[in-house]
This record gives C-alpha cells, structure tokens and sequence, in this order.
C-alpha cells in the first residue's frame, strides 16, 4: 500500500459526459502528480500540483482540469468525453515540489467512455 | 521534449532465465532515471539512479546507468514466475517537475 488513495477505482461512462477523479496523497506529501495510462501509450504526464499550486503541466486537454485543495487532496475533471479518453488514470505524489525521489501511486481509476 | 525509448517491447522467457532490459534516455539538464515494476495496477518503484549513484543491486535485480551512452539496463537473473509485469523506466530533469516514462516491458516468464 503506497499511502495514495485514489477514487473511483472503475468508471464508465458515456461520450460527452463529465466525471471527476479524486487523489488523496501520503500523508505530508505536498505534490499530487496525475497521469494516463492507456494502451498505445504508456504513462502520459498531464499535471502536477504542489501545495495547492500547478507546478507543471504536461499534455493535457483542454477538456481536462485539475486542482489540489488546501487539505491537499485533488481533483482531476474530464469533460466532454470521448472514446479515446478510455485509460487508466494514476495519482502520484511525492513531499518536495519536484522529484528528487520515487513517486508513490495510487492503484488508479479506470475510466471507460461508451 | 524528454524522451524515454524501451526494448524489446515484450520478453517471453523461462523460470530461470536471465534476461536484460534496456532504456534510452534523451533529456535535458538530467537528473535521474528510475525504474519501476509495475504488476497489476500502480506502478512500484525499484531503482533510482543518478551521476552520483550509477549502480544498484536488490536480490536478483540489477540495474546501471551509462551517462556516456545515455542509456540503462535492468537486469534480473534467475527469472521467477513473480517477475511477470511490465517493467517502466523513466528519467527527471534538473527541475524535477515530473518524470517521463518510457511505453515499458513487458515481461512474462513461464513456468
């Protein structure tokens, strides 16, 4: 168990729909990191948020937004979905604001659009 | 843009095996390059590694850096049916914001 809850751990949904993905870090942790798995992919880095702050951003859709709250869990919102926005979803985090170390994930959320 | 390039792709092998995993890195300002296993679900790490730390052993695990041929290998000797996952590489920069993972390999070792 890494200490990073992530949920929902399944999802599905229909195309054109909004959902939400919620992270809670390690405890003390101050960064969140959000990234997608899918098939054809690998792990895509979409965002980064450290003490409540987006630190770095990858690629992300404009569809897709996310923020960390002051008790430092986050949030990631995927709207307008479509078919190819199907993967697995993964939280990580870390204490600093960059990696200096591992980074500690979460089981992920497996969003799947109809 | 960082880049993380992973071979083979996929590795069938047999309990007892040795086999090696490779990565490439192209990266500004490097820092660091981790490797992780991951089996079903989140990824779990095994291995940092930077200029200053370009070797590590945990039991049958290895892996090395070669800063010169930017590149890395994992290497697990006498394979083991739990040994089974896609194995994930991946490198940070100076600024530390994020880490770049390759696609991975997928090993699976048979009985």
């Amino acid at each position: 168990d890494s200490g990073v809850t992530q949920t929902p751990k399944h999802l599905i949904t229909a195309t054109g729909q909004r959902v939400t993905l919620r992270c809670s870090p390690r405890s003390g942790d101050l960064s969140v990191y959000w990234y997608q798995q899918s098939l054809d992919q690998g792990l895509q880095f979409l965002i980064q948020y450290y003490n409540g702050e987006e630190r770095a951003k990858g690629n992300i859709l404009e569809r897709f937004s996310a923020q960390q709250f002051p008790d430092l869990h986050s949030e990631l919102n995927l709207s307008s979905l479509e078919l190819g926005d199907s993967a697995l979803y993964f939280c990580a985090s870390s204490g600093g604001a960059g990696v200096s170390g591992e980074l500690f994930f979460g089981e992920g959320s497996r969003l799947t659009v109809l | 843009e960082d880049k993380v390039v992973q071979s083979p792709l996929s590795l069938v092998v047999h309990e007892g095996d040795t086999v090696t995993l490779n990565c490439s890195y192209e990266v500004t300002n490097f820092r660091s390059l981790l490797w992780y296993k991951q089996e079903k679900k989140a990824p779990t790490f095994l291995f940092m590694l930077t200029s200053s730390g370009i070797e590590k052993k945990s039991g049958r695990l290895s892996s090395i850096l070669d800063k010169k041929e930017l590149s890395s290998i994992l290497n697990i000797t006498a394979t083991q049916t739990g040994d089974s996952a896609i194995y994930l590489c991946a490198v940070t920069e100076t600024s530390g914001s994020r880490l770049t993972f390759g696609e991975g390999t997928q090993l699976t070792v048979n009985p």
